[in-house]
């Protein structure tokens, strides 16, 4: 049981390159999140999808677009990267949205440095 | 916005009781307060959540105020895998703050 899986774990880009992180969860969950978090820093949500269909914008959306392309799978996009993206990031899943039973289940992190 | 407030470091001894705090008073009325921790820099990890009532689990037991503006994780025997990054977070924006660094020492 793989849980939340996360590639790739580490990258690194050179200013205004793209790149795709991927995220796929098999736990059959609603609802899947992308977090990003600076050194010494707590977690900052940067998009989530409540159910398949759907994204929402969370905290610092800018710079990035997302895709959840089916119930398993929710990709983050750099389009043109900046040495501010430097960070780790998180993919999470739960089984819903906002509710009592939505407790985060979180992926390994996925470490991109921008230079 | 439930915003939530920890302190940025607490210390505890080894095999003591670790009381973590936080306060919510910005928290709705049916908003849950989740609580995750982070061990070095891997993926937080759910410990437990609450409502209204007291919560306990294998993992640690959670004391939420009546009020529901503060609630306290309690690790009952704390052990040096314990020593984490401890957040709390309400459902209603899934915000995490910068957390409680917890340091267990022998």
């Amino acid at each position: 049981n793989a849980g939340v899986t996360q590639t790739p774990k580490f990258q690194v880009l050179k200013t205004g390159q793209s790149m795709t992180l991927q995220c796929a969860q098999d736990m059959n969950h609603n609802s899947m999140y992308w977090y990003r978090q600076d050194p010494g820093m707590g977690l900052r949500l940067i998009y989530y999808s409540a159910s398949e269909g759907t994204t929402d914008k969370g905290e610092v959306p800018n710079g990035y677009n997302v895709s959840r392309l089916n119930k398993r799978e929710f990709s983050l996009r750099l389009e043109s990267a900046a040495p501010s993206q430097t960070s780790v990031y998180f993919c999470a899943s739960s089984k819903v949205y906002r509710t009592g039973t939505g407790e985060l289940f979180f992926g390994e992190g996925s470490r991109l440095t921008v230079l | 916005d439930a915003k939530t407030t920890q302190p940025p470091s607490m210390d505890c001894a080894e095999g003591r009781a670790a009381n973590l705090p936080c306060n919510h008073s910005t928290i709705s009325g049916n908003e849950y307060v989740y609580w995750y921790r982070q061990i070095h820099s891997q993926g937080p990890q759910y410990i437990i959540h609450g409502l209204k009532n007291n919560e306990t689990n294998e993992m640690a037991s959670l004391i939420i105020t009546e009020d529901r503006k503060s609630s306290t994780l309690i690790l009952p025997h704390a052990t040096l895998r314990d020593t984490a990054v401890y957040y709390c977070i309400g459902t209603d924006k899934l915000i995490f703050g910068t957390g409680t660094r917890l340091q267990v020492f022998p």
